[in-house]
């Protein structure tokens, strides 16, 4: 079946460094994708990943292990407004999104 | 289980015909839902914003004569891509929220529309 995992909730300090991991299995893999959503409003895309590897975004890093079937998300110098949910989903042969059931992060003063 | 249902899940059809999406939500009333557009490897594009009992919100650049959204019940909202067309090929996706404070965002699990 198709399954992606990622932990409930983190919590962390603002100024710290936070790594949001997600693990996947999917029918065919056509890429990965992050996306930050606030409480009560849509989702925004975050990152794209579909090679092997790091890719940085200013503050944020999304990285991606195919062979591993997992990718991470890494926020750096949090702030406050980066307390949200954060959603990995997987894209599958047909381009459908497997979507995880996100990351709560939680961000401390 | 999924809390909400898109249908189809994938449709070909020819340059010229019209094409409906439902998108469901099953065990709780949504006034509110999110239509999306995602092309091969881009991000998800918000296409408009489905109200019920009232007229959708539309984003720039989407022509609201082309993609007509029916919102008549709490719990059915409807997208029709209307004349299609080849480049209107793409991934469809709505999403619903449950009518209270700090609910979720659910989403369906797409429709891939291919137009030949």
């Amino acid at each position: 079946g198709q399954n992606i995992d990622q932990p409930t909730e983190m919590t962390a300090t603002e100024g710290a460094i936070v790594q949001i991991n997600c693990t996947y299995q999917t029918s065919g893999f056509n890429g990965l994708f992050w996306y930050q959503q606030h409480a009560g409003e849509a989702p925004t895309f975050l990152s794209y990943n579909v090679l092997d590897g790091l890719e940085e975004k200013g503050r944020f890093s999304s990285f991606l292990s195919r062979s591993k079937g997992y990718s991470y998300l890494l926020l750096k110098e949090l702030q406050m407004k980066d307390s949200a949910s954060y959603l990995c989903a997987s894209l599958d042969s047909n381009y459908q999104l497997i979507w995880g059931a996100g990351t709560k992060l939680i961000i401390k003063p | 289980g999924a809390v909400v249902s898109q249908h189809p899940s994938w449709v070909i059809c020819k340059s010229g015909t019209s094409v409906k999406i439902e998108c469901r939500s099953l065990d709780f009333q949504a006034t509110t839902m999110f239509w999306y557009r995602q092309f091969p490897k881009q991000s998800l594009m918000l296409m408009a914003t489905s109200n019920e009992g009232s007229k959708a919100t539309y984003e720039q650049g989407v022509e609201k004569d082309k993609f007509l959204i029916n919102h008549a019940s709490l719990t059915l909202s409807t997208l029709t891509v209307t004349s299609a067309h080849p480049e209107d090929s793409s991934f469809y996706i709505c999403s619903a929220r449950a009518d209270r404070e700090n609910s979720p965002l659910h989403f369906g699990n797409g429709t891939r529309l291919t137009v030949t």
